[in-house]
């Protein structure tokens, strides 16, 4: 059974800030690995999909890097805003599928403070 | 294009009534999934259903909850005589059929903003 878990489980940072948010998962069998964005009262935005043949993927000042053989991804963020400020959830598919029901970490929330 | 839709925003119940959340996916899209958001946790997945097919439904609970995604009109997700464990917030999210070699998709998948549900 896939688990997937994050670390930290929140972040306060000053504004400016590099940071790194962490998601590790069991089942390294995947196809591909999302990072949304949640914030509070609101759905999901999905910010990055790296896929299993991708090491990394960008999309202005956020990278996500996937380490399949280790579990690993990274999402990091260049020059934090307080704009994002909100909970970053990484999800992946289930095993041995690329698309059907995904499996959310806990998540990380962030709290960018200017 | 508009996104996924989902309503209502807010819904108030009390034990024992029923409750019915609509979800209308993106345009184009065929495949619809729901999760469901406990206070102070995860997403947890509840089914995936393709128009007038379920296809995955290893998340949803054994009794009450049901789901049915018609060949016209909007998913919905009924949960009869609802307790108050059934408070949470409910999310849709929709996403084209899979497609590409060997069937790998991107399956990126699009989320309403939710239904919360309060059962008094």
């Amino acid at each position: 059974k896939q688990e997937v878990t994050q670390i930290p489980a929140a972040l306060s940072v000053p504004e400016g800030e590099n940071l790194v948010l962490n998601c590790s998962f069991t089942d390294s069998a995947i196809y591909n690995l999302q990072w949304f964005r949640q914030d509070p009262g609101k759905g999901l935005t999905s910010l990055l999909l790296i896929q299993s043949s991708q090491r990394e993927q960008t999309s202005g000042r956020l990278n996500a890097s996937l380490d399949k053989s280790s579990g690993r991804s990274t999402l990091y963020i260049a020059a934090s805003q307080p704009g994002d400020s909100a909970t970053y959830l990484c999800a992946v598919p289930a095993g041995g599928t690329s698309y059907g029901k995904l499996t959310f970490g806990q998540g990380t929330i962030l709290t960018v403070h200017p | 294009n508009a996104g996924v839709m989902q309503n209502p925003r807010h819904l108030v119940r009390r034990r024992g009534q029923e409750a019915r959340l609509r979800c209308s996916p993106m345009k184009g899209h065929s495949h619809v999934y729901w999760y469901r958001q406990l206070p102070e946790e995860g997403l947890k997945f509840m089914v995936y259903l393709q128009k007038e097919n379920i296809i995955d439904e290893s998340g949803m609970p054994k009794e009450r909850f049901s789901a049915e995604f018609p060949k016209e009109g909007p998913s919905i997700l009924r949960i009869q005589q609802v307790v108050r464990g059934d408070s949470a917030a409910y999310f849709c999210a929709s996403s084209p059929p899979p497609t590409g070699a060997h069937g790998v998709a991107k399956n990126i998948q699009y989320f309403g903003a939710g239904t919360r549900l309060s059962v008094l």
